[in-house]
């Protein structure tokens, strides 16, 4: 039973720290999709790779947020310093050019 | 730009009985995909029905089942006989078959299912 793995599930930080957030998308999906849910904007794109490049990081706030998939089975989302807005869950999703996107279980980041 | 919109924040149905969920969304494209997901207390994203808007034949998945009408840009959502396990947020969303792949979310719709 494929699925999309991600860690930590649960993760509580002191603004300014750094997060590292881990995604393990399924076998053989060659897209990877970084998404944040908050009760005021609801699901909302961050970032997304094919194929591990980069094809739109337009949804992600440069200045501390960083995406990176250093390989085929791992993708990485980084906020440096971290900040209170940035609590929220973090969903990865992967999928293939043509179909669905499924989800991983999500990282509900809580910024003190 | 595409935007999804559901207007029903919460909606709520007796065990066993029907409940239609609505979503309308705006785009210039003619080709795309529609998707609803649930999201169980768990927070996990389970997708439940897909639609692609070339076929006409409305998507079914035992229970679920969509009632999609393209020129109306209109996509509900009817689960039948429905069953306490169906309580979740319920999330309609736009996909461009072509170029920018992201998913488009409307705000969601919390199901309750009273026993």
């Amino acid at each position: 039973d494929a699925r999309v793995t991600q860690t930590p599930r649960d993760k509580v930080t002191e603004m300014g720290q750094e997060v590292t957030m881990r995604c393990q998308p399924i076998l053989g999906h060659n897209t990877v999709f970084w998404y944040r849910q908050t009760m005021m904007q609801g699901l909302e794109l961050l970032a997304y790779f094919r194929n591990r490049a980069p094809l739109d990081d337009s949804g992600m706030p440069k200045d501390r947020f960083s995406a990176e998939m250093p390989d085929a089975t791992l993708a990485t989302l980084k906020i440096q310093p971290s900040e209170p807005r940035d609590s929220a869950v973090y969903f990865c999703a992967s999928g293939t050019s043509t179909d669905t996107q499924y989800f991983g279980p999500g990282t509900r980041l809580t910024v003190l | 730009a595409q935007t999804v919109t559901q207007s029903q924040p919460e909606m709520s149905v007796q065990e066993a009985e029907t409940v239609t969920l609505s979503c309308t969304y705006d785009t210039s494209e003619s080709d795309y995909y529609l998707f609803w997901y649930k999201q169980p207390p768990s927070r996990q994203m389970i997708l439940v029905i897909r639609q692609e808007a070339y076929k006409q034949q409305n998507a079914t998945e035992n229970r679920f089942s969509v009632n999609f009408q393209k020129a109306a840009k209109s996509f509900s959502l009817k689960i039948s006989d429905s069953q306490l396990g169906d309580a979740a947020m319920y999330f309609c969303a736009y996909r461009r078959m072509r170029g920018a792949q992201k998913l488009v979310f409307g705000q969601g719709t919390r199901l309750t299912i009273n026993p």
